[in-house]
């Protein structure tokens, strides 16, 4: 299986803030990276796919980069909306889709 | 906008069997995959299996020996069966698609159902 790990675990930022989160894949995974949020309570949304490309409706903040097995989430400038939990997955294997551990994003 | 809408027994006793199922609104079940995916209270994201129009599945190697989904293109609707169940698979079970870029393979998971809480507890 293709291991995915998310730094940090945890991470708290105020509104206006810019923040990024790293997922790093086991083994190469090209640009087959998808990241989701969470809100508490809700079932998962889908942000970014194929490593860089926002999904439509999802605000110009969010974006994606990376390929091969480093990969990151940025928010240019966080919203109240946004204190969430974010996973990446990686798509690469279609066999067996594996996720990060998530990040839970808190307000200072 | 095509929605995901599932149902089924939220309470299960250990070695019972849990299943679940997902109707498709608004769009088609054809040119997609469909897959299944669970979240232990407070924990995260777990992929069980998915299946493709033509009946086609695929598992997780974890879940493979207990783990049987199933789709009924006429209705609209997919299922998940997962056979004998224990404390360990209390979880949040999501139906969700999966959506294929057909040329170069990207692929992903939109949109998602509600979710529905299963419990096992004696």
């Amino acid at each position: 299986d293709i291991q995915m790990t998310q730094s940090p675990s945890s991470l708290s930022a105020s509104v206006g803030d810019r923040v990024t989160i790293t997922c790093r894949a086991s083994h190469s995974i090209s640009t087959y990276l998808n990241w989701y949020q969470q809100i508490p309570g809700k079932a998962p949304r889908l942000l970014i796919y194929a490593a860089s490309t926002l999904q439509p409706g999802v605000p110009s903040r969010f974006s994606g980069s990376g390929s091969g097995t480093d990969f990151t989430l940025t928010i240019s400038s966080l919203q109240p909306e946004d204190f969430a939990t974010y996973y990446c997955q990686q798509s690469y294997s279609a066999l067996m889709y594996t996720f990060g551990q998530g990040t839970k994003l808190e307000i200072k | 906008q095509v929605q995901l809408q599932q149902w089924g027994a939220g309470l299960l006793k250990p070695s019972e069997t849990l299943s679940l199922s997902c109707s498709v609104y608004g769009g088609s079940l054809s040119g997609y995959h469909w897959s299944w995916i669970r979240q232990p209270p407070g924990r995260g994201l777990e992929w069980i299996g998915k299946i493709s129009q033509s009946g086609s599945s695929n598992y997780n190697p974890s879940l493979k020996s207990r783990v049987t989904i199933s789709i009924d293109m006429s209705r609209k609707n997919f299922s998940l069966k997962l056979y004998s169940v224990t404390a360990a698979d209390t979880a949040v079970y999501y139906c969700v698609r999966g959506v294929e870029m057909a040329t170069i393979g990207f692929n992903w998971f939109d949109p998602w159902g509600q979710g529905v809480l299963v419990t096992v507890s004696s």
